[in-house]
C-alpha cells in the first residue's frame, strides 16, 4: 500500500489529453513539492515534473503538472505512442522523521 | 558527462552477503546526497534511504532499517548498498539517485540506470 495514491491505469488515443491523480496527505503533498518520473518499458525512471509544475530541460511542454491541497495531478496533452509507460508521484514525508514516498505507479497506455 | 555508474547484475543464493555500488562522475560527488530505490518485478519504487557523501550522514527508510547497510567512499566518489545476508525477497532492480533542489523542493535529477540482483537458492 503505498503513501500516495495513484490509478493503476490511465489510457487514450494519439492527440488526446490525460490526466494522473496522485492523492497523499498533509505531511507530504501539501507541506512538500511533488515530483513526476517516468518509467518508459524496460528504462531507468526520469525526472518529468519536479517542484510541483515545472519541467527540467528537455521535456516537452506537453506534460504538466499542478498541485491542490493534498492532491497533485499530471497532465499529458496531445498524446503520443511514446508516452506508454509507468508514472510515478513523489514526495518528501515530513513524519516519522521523515522520508520519500512514492505513489503505486500509474501504467498509461496509448490505445 | 554528468552520471551515476552502476555496478553489475548479481546472481545470488539467500545467505550470501552482496555489495553493490553507485558511482559518480562530472560533478562533485559530495555536494549532493545520494539515495537507493528498489523496484521489485513488475512492481512500483520505494525509497530505501540515502547517505550524505560529505558527512556520511545516513537515513534509512523504516521499512528497511537493519536489513541493508549504505556506505559512501569520498575517495571513489562512489556510494554502496550492501546486505549481511540476502533474502529470496531481495530480487530487485536497485537505483541509486542524485537528490538535488532546496528546502522542501527538493527531487531526484539524476538516477543510475539499476543494478538487477537476483537472489535464488
Amino acid at each position: 500500500q503505498s503513501v500516495l495514491t495513484q490509478p493503476p491505469s490511465a489510457s487514450g488515443t494519439p492527440g488526446q489529453r490525460v490526466t494522473i491523480s496522485c492523492s497523499g496527505s498533509s505531511s507530504n503533498i501539501r507541506r512538500n513539492a511533488v515530483n513526476w518520473y517516468q518509467q518508459l518499458p524496460g528504462t531507468t525512471p526520469k525526472l518529468l515534473i519536479y517542484d510541483d509544475n515545472k519541467r527540467p530541460s528537455g521535456v516537452p511542454d506537453r506534460f504538466s503538472g499542478a498541485k491542490y491541497g493534498t492532491s497533485a495531478s499530471l497532465a499529458i496533452s496531445g498524446l503520443q505512442s511514446e508516452d506508454e509507460g509507468d508514472y510515478y508521484c513523489a514526495a518528501w514525508d515530513d513524519s516519522s522523521n521523515g522520508h520519500w514516498v512514492f505513489g503505486g505507479g500509474t501504467k498509461l497506455t496509448v490505445l | 558527462e554528468v552520471q551515476l555508474v552502476q555496478s553489475g547484475a548479481e546472481v545470488k543464493k539467500p545467505g550470501e552477503p552482496l555489495r553493490i555500488s553507485c558511482e559518480a562522475s562530472g560533478y562533485s560527488f559530495i555536494s549532493y546526497w545520494i539515495n537507493w530505490v528498489r523496484q521489485k518485478p513488475g512492481k512500483g519504487l520505494e525509497w530505501m534511504g540515502r547517505i550524505d557523501p560529505n558527512e556520511s550522514y545516513i537515513k534509512y527508510s523504516p521499512s528497511f532499517e537493519g536489513h541493508v547497510t549504505i556506505s559512501v567512499d569520498k575517495s571513489t566518489s562512489a556510494a554502496y548498498l550492501q546486505w549481511s545476508s540476502l533474502q529470496a525477497s531481495d530480487t530487485a532492480i536497485y537505483y541509486c539517485a542524485r537528490r538535488v533542489g532546496s528546502h522542501r523542493n527538493w527531487y531526484f535529477d539524476l538516477w543510475g540506470r539499476g543494478t538487477l540482483v537476483t537472489v535464488s537458492s
